[in-house]
């Protein structure tokens, strides 16, 4: 397996551009969600999805957007970049409905600069 | 509304001391698990341990244990013998009843001298 994987790794936009961070896992995981980290903040939870179909909005929700076609992928769209969205993404699946019922493993981490 | 605490933001000791990372956490639910996550220099987040509400027994794992209170709404981690390659930021967790989001504390960066 190769577990949580995402791509890219670094990226550099500028002002008003979209992107779509990407997120797979090979585990069959129904439980996916994107984190932001930002230095002295901790993560901090962006959007959800307990299966395909179906997503949420976590803590941080606006400026990006989600969807769950596949139980193995589950991208991040940033629609108009904004230097406040310069941070460091996860993403994170487990096996069960959440973190509530298992313990969520995390990917490597995309960082993101907009200038 | 569920909080996590990590007062502690920068820890520093030598090589072999004895380590102790604070978490306090605030929930109203009776029923909630804690997790604590490690991010090494190159990182990423690597998953240590995770404890739900109704088990209060302290766990050990080689150097690692914690140490988990109700009473006190503490899960405080302990790096025994700590070495340089434990320098890492940590996080306490906490997600509560059917919510199926996990809430982090700020982390705590420790650093461990030669």
């Amino acid at each position: 397996n190769a577990g949580v994987t995402q791509t890219p790794k670094f990226q550099v936009l500028k002002t008003g551009q979209s992107m779509t961070l990407q997120c797979a896992q090979d585990m069959n995981h129904e439980y996916m969600s994107w984190y932001r980290q930002d230095p002295g903040m901790g993560l901090r939870l962006i959007h959800y999805s307990v299966g395909a179909g179906i997503t949420d909005q976590g803590e941080v929700p606006n400026g990006y957007n989600v969807s769950r076609s596949t139980t193995e992928d589950f991208p991040l769209r940033l629609l108009s970049a904004a230097p406040s969205q310069t941070s460091v993404y996860f993403c994170a699946s487990s096996y069960d409905r959440g973190p509530h019922t298992d313990t969520q493993y995390f990917g490597p981490g995309t960082r993101l600069t907009v200038l | 509304a569920q909080k996590v605490t990590q007062a502690q933001t920068e820890i520093s000791v030598v090589e072999k001391e004895d380590v102790t990372l604070d978490c306090v956490y605030e929930t109203r639910d009776t029923t909630y698990y804690l997790f604590w996550y490690k991010q090494p220099p190159s990182g990423e987040l690597v998953f240590l341990i995770r404890r739900n509400s109704f088990d209060e027994q302290n766990e050990i794992s080689g150097r690692y244990s914690w140490n988990f209170q109700k009473s006190t709404s503490s899960f405080n981690f302990t790096i025994t013998a700590s070495q340089v390659v434990d320098s890492a930021v940590y996080f306490c967790a906490l997600i509560t009843g059917a919510n199926s989001k996990l809430t982090f504390g700020k982390g705590i960066t420790l650093s461990v001298r030669p």
